[in-house]
């Protein structure tokens, strides 16, 4: 049982370029979301979705696609890079009702 | 929408001394309450939750207390030691995979 898995760990765009951070899960888990993690602003929900087939937009999901195929992936993509975008990602999902096991983080820095 | 505060925004405490760490929101709605440590380089994890129906909740050296009143609740760690050094958040939801909202971090160090 490998919880949750996020790939890469690190990446380094150039402003405009596009790629996709890989989340996913063992645990069957319904509800997953992305976050991003700015210093000084806490944890901030990008998009969330609460199964296959199913996703929302949360606070911050300008520039972010996502997508929900089957339970266990979840991948965010940036459609054109911004250096705004330079952050920690962090994918969750929701065991039960409330309790959210995060994955370990992709560390991305928009040049 | 919910709005969380956390303070203080660092803490410094020596080993063996408590630390406390308060947050308020502003969803009278919200009904959970959950607690995370971040260790350098990981992903938050669960530490420990409390739902609007309990006042206070303990396990070992952590334990959490709830104002529905007031809209505050606190996470209180007796007798620390350097392991609990790290970046702890506070969230609030309404439950039931709705929105989580978290405050901004608290880091706490704990010196030996």
């Amino acid at each position: 049982n490998a919880g949750v898995t996020q790939t890469p760990k690190f990446q380094v765009l150039k402003t405009g370029q596009s790629m996709t951070l890989q989340c996913a899960q063992d645990m069957n888990h319904e509800y997953m979301s992305w976050y991003r993690q700015d210093p000084g602003m806490g944890l901030r929900l990008i998009h969330y979705s609460v199964g296959a087939g199913i996703t929302d937009q949360g606070e911050v999901p300008n520039g972010y696609n996502v997508s929900r195929s089957t339970t266990e992936d979840f991948p965010l993509r940036l459609l054109s890079a911004a250096p705004s975008q330079t952050s920690v990602y962090f994918c969750a999902s929701t065991a039960g009702v409330d309790e959210q096991y995060f994955g370990p983080g992709t560390r991305l820095t928009v040049t | 929408g919910e709005n969380v505060e956390q303070h203080p925004s660092t803490l410094s405490v020596q080993e063996g001394d408590s630390a406390v760490i308060k947050c308020t929101y502003s969803d009278s709605a919200s009904n959970y309450f959950p607690w995370y440590k971040q260790e350098l380089g990981k992903g938050p994890q669960l530490i420990i939750d409390i739902r609007s129906n309990v006042g206070e909740k303990k396990d070992q050296r952590i334990a959490v207390t709830l104002n529905k009143t007031a809209k505050h609740f606190s996470l209180h760690i007796t007798e620390t030691q350097p392991e609990d050094s790290a970046v702890y958040f506070c969230a609030a939801s309404r439950g039931g995979y709705q929105k989580v909202t978290f405050g901004i971090g608290t880091k706490l160090q704990v010196i030996p």
